[in-house]
């Protein structure tokens, strides 16, 4: 049972354009959704991360949009940059506590031609 | 700068080899984990730890095991590789507490079995 659902697999997006990737999550006890970026030969890093008492969180050229009701929540790069090639990874978990184990969606490998 | 490493980086071994994979970290973290990365891109949790001799399976059933005897070191052992283990191996790590959820990964393992 796959409790983060990410969609597309992949993405390719012209410099400058917008990307758009998704998530679902099932598990209402989740109440922390970072995204994570991982370039080819690294491990991923944390790019943002927002929990469900807010909408939207902008980072720079970053944001994620947050719907409660829906159980999705999507990350958008705006003006994006070759730079930004790379696979993103949204995850979900519960915080109560310390039984603390990300769940991740299965990856968007994205890539920003010149 | 990564605050925790991985070695080796790749490994390329015969079926039947033990083989065992290292995580350091410097960062004093309580929690460590353990993740098998498909070449298809999913991050799958194989083993977790809390703490000094506390060692949990993750939500992947793994041939592996782990051990924990100090908080900055936690290695991944294989008794016999076998070609179905070959993966990429990421380690990561976060301090301990409800509200520290940033993962920090090492920046992987990759291993080949023949």
């Amino acid at each position: 049972q796959q409790q983060v659902k990410q969609s597309p697999q992949s993405l390719i997006v012209q410099k400058g354009g917008i990307s758009i990737i998704n998530c679902a999550y099932e598990n209402t006890a989740f109440d922390y959704f970072p995204w994570y970026q991982q370039f080819p030969g690294k491990g991923p890093a944390l790019l943002i991360a927002i929990r469900p008492d807010v909408s939207e969180k902008k980072e720079g050229r970053f944001t994620i949009s947050f719907n409660k009701s829906a159980k999705q929540f999507s990350l958008h790069i705006m003006d994006s940059q070759p730079g930004d090639s790379a696979t993103y990874f949204c995850a979900a978990t519960g915080s109560g506590g310390s039984n603390y184990k990300l769940t991740f969606g299965k990856g968007t490998l994205l890539t920003v031609n010149p | 700068e990564a605050d925790i490493y991985q070695t080796p980086r790749y490994l390329v071994i015969g079926t039947g080899k033990k083989i065992t994979l290292e995580c350091s970290q410097t960062m004093g973290h309580d929690k460590m984990y353990w993740y098998q990365q498909d070449p298809g891109m999913e991050l799958h949790l194989i083993h977790y730890s809390y703490g000094v001799n506390s060692t949990e399976k993750g939500d992947l059933s793994s041939e592996s095991t782990v051990s924990r005897i100090r908080t900055e070191h936690f290695p991944l052992t294989l008794e016999s590789a076998r070609p179905s283990h070959t993966s990429q191996y990421l380690c990561a790590s976060r301090m301990g507490g409800a509200g520290a959820n940033v993962l920090t990964f090492g920046a992987g393992s990759r291993l080949t079995v023949l």
